[in-house]
């Protein structure tokens, strides 16, 4: 089945060690995004790619970043991980054409910064 | 103001209860609406979506939308223990624009 797979699903590091959360997509989507969800609140949008053109929501701190090196991949880099960053990580990806512009989730990557 | 407020719950309602969720949005220029469910440790699923104004149904599931109150709503009829989730609501002001979701609404629905 065509879907949406996040890797690792729980990671677990420590405080300023850098993390990477994977994000893969069988979908053929050409729109990627990251989002970031705390505990009982929204998913907030860290940034999202159309194709390749990265673009960045304003209040996004510098200590994320990602690289979408093809279609089917992205990556989320959090350089120095501080407690506030503990949360669940969602990709999504959707199609730009033809459609509701309906978001599809991965399972997510919940992160821990002891 | 959040552009999308929902109450957060938790709800709790007896097995077969009608359930009836809601948001509120400030931004008239919101055409896509969408409910998405989210069970525990698991990313969002697209359970319904509404363009402009409406109802729309699906089996036990029915969205409405009312823009001039901007104000959405699903129901839930004949509630299963498996209908226990969290439900959030979401929206878009075109099919490219960036989707606002609301906090959530945790359900649970007992046997």
């Amino acid at each position: 089945d065509a879907m949406v797979i996040q890797n690792p699903r729980y990671q677990v590091t420590q405080f300023g060690k850098p993390v990477t959360l994977s994000c893969s997509q069988t979908l053929n989507h050409n729109v990627m995004y990251w989002y970031q969800q705390k505990s009982s609140q929204a998913p907030k949008l860290l940034f999202h790619y159309y194709d390749k053109d990265f673009n960045n929501e304003a209040d996004t701190p510098d200590n994320f970043q990602s690289r979408r090196p093809n279609t089917s991949f992205c990556f989320l880099d959090i350089r120095s991980p501080g407690l506030g960053d503990a949360a669940m990580y969602l990709c999504a990806t959707s199609r730009t054409s033809g459609n509701t512009g309906e978001l599809f989730f991965g399972e997510g990557s919940r992160l821990t910064v002891l | 103001q959040k552009e999308v407020e929902q109450d957060p719950g938790p709800l709790s309602v007896p097995e077969g209860a009608i359930v009836s969720l809601n948001c509120t949005y400030s931004n008239s220029a919101f055409q896509y609406f969408m409910w998405y469910r989210q069970y525990s440790r698991k990313g969002p699923e697209l359970l319904m979506y509404t363009y402009s104004s409406g109802n729309k149904e699906d089996g036990r599931f029915t969205a409405q939308v009312d823009k001039s109150s901007k104000y959405i709503s699903l129901f839930i009829r004949d509630s299963q223990p498996s209908d226990s989730a969290t439900y959030l609501c979401a929206m878009r002001p075109g099919n490219t624009g960036k989707l606002i979701f609301g906090q959530g609404t945790t359900l649970q629905v007992k046997p």
